[in-house]
């Protein structure tokens, strides 16, 4: 089963408009961190916000903010007032407390959200 | 300070050729990840190094990949005989310390790798 699920392969917004990203999640763990990075076509992936499971309020970063709602396990990105730089990839993650089949910690991936910001 | 960087930024080899790409992590930072994306694709983890400990390597998809890290700090992931289906951005990314999941992962450019 998919861990991390982003269900809008596209999304079209208007300069300055707000838009949200969804983003669900599937763990059994009490303990996660959840994490949005954006990478530009330039390829480099940047990291944009981050809400852990046990925070009791939402994460904002600047225009950036997680609308987290854990018992429907989703974390869905909003960007407001959008810009044409908004324009990239976005992609959700996650990264659990417990160790399952691995020892790494790694963070699991999303398919991401190609993000495109019109004029 | 600075980033994680990566290099070779973009690198065409030949299938069957060996390959090394480095990673250089930000200064301070004990956790080191690679990942690899496909084209059109999410990431998918490969190896991961905590400090001297003994790296976990159950991301690898063979054994014509592999992964050191010396002196905790610089990293260089190898592949061996190389196939088209190598071709991808490998992409290292560095964090403070793996134990915790509130952890961020920092992530480098990339190393672009076509194999003709």
């Amino acid at each position: 089963a998919q861990k991390i699920t982003q269900t809008q392969p596209g999304m079209f917004v208007q300069e300055k408009e707000a838009v949200t990203l969804d983003c669900t999640y599937d763990t059994s763990d009490q303990s996660y961190g959840l994490f949005w990075y954006k990478q530009p076509s330039s390829g480099e992936m940047i990291f944009l916000i981050y809400q852990g499971s046990y925070d009791e309020q939402n994460a904002t970063e600047g225009r950036y903010s997680l609308n987290f709602q854990k018992a429907r396990k989703s974390a869905n990105l909003v960007i407001s007032a959008s810009q044409l730089g908004d324009s990239a990839m976005y992609f959700c993650a996650m990264r659990e407390a417990l160790i399952s089949s691995g020892s790494a910690r790694q963070l699991t991936f999303g398919s991401g959200t190609q993000l495109t910001v019109l004029p | 300070g600075a980033g994680v960087s990566q290099s070779p930024s973009n690198k065409v080899t030949e299938k069957g050729k060996d390959v090394e790409l480095r990673c250089d992590p930000i200064s301070g930072h004990t956790a080191l990840y690679w990942y690899r994306q496909s084209l059109g694709q999410g990431l998918e983890f490969l190896i991961y190094f905590q400090g001297n400990s003994a790296p976990d390597k159950s991301g690898l998809p063979s054994d014509r990949f592999s992964a050191e890290r010396t002196g905790g700090s610089v990293s260089t992931l190898t592949i061996q005989r190389t196939q088209q289906e190598d071709s991808a951005v490998y992409l290292c990314a560095s964090s403070l310390v793996a134990g915790a999941f509130t952890d961020t992962q920092y992530f480098g450019p990339g190393t672009r790798l076509t194999v003709l």
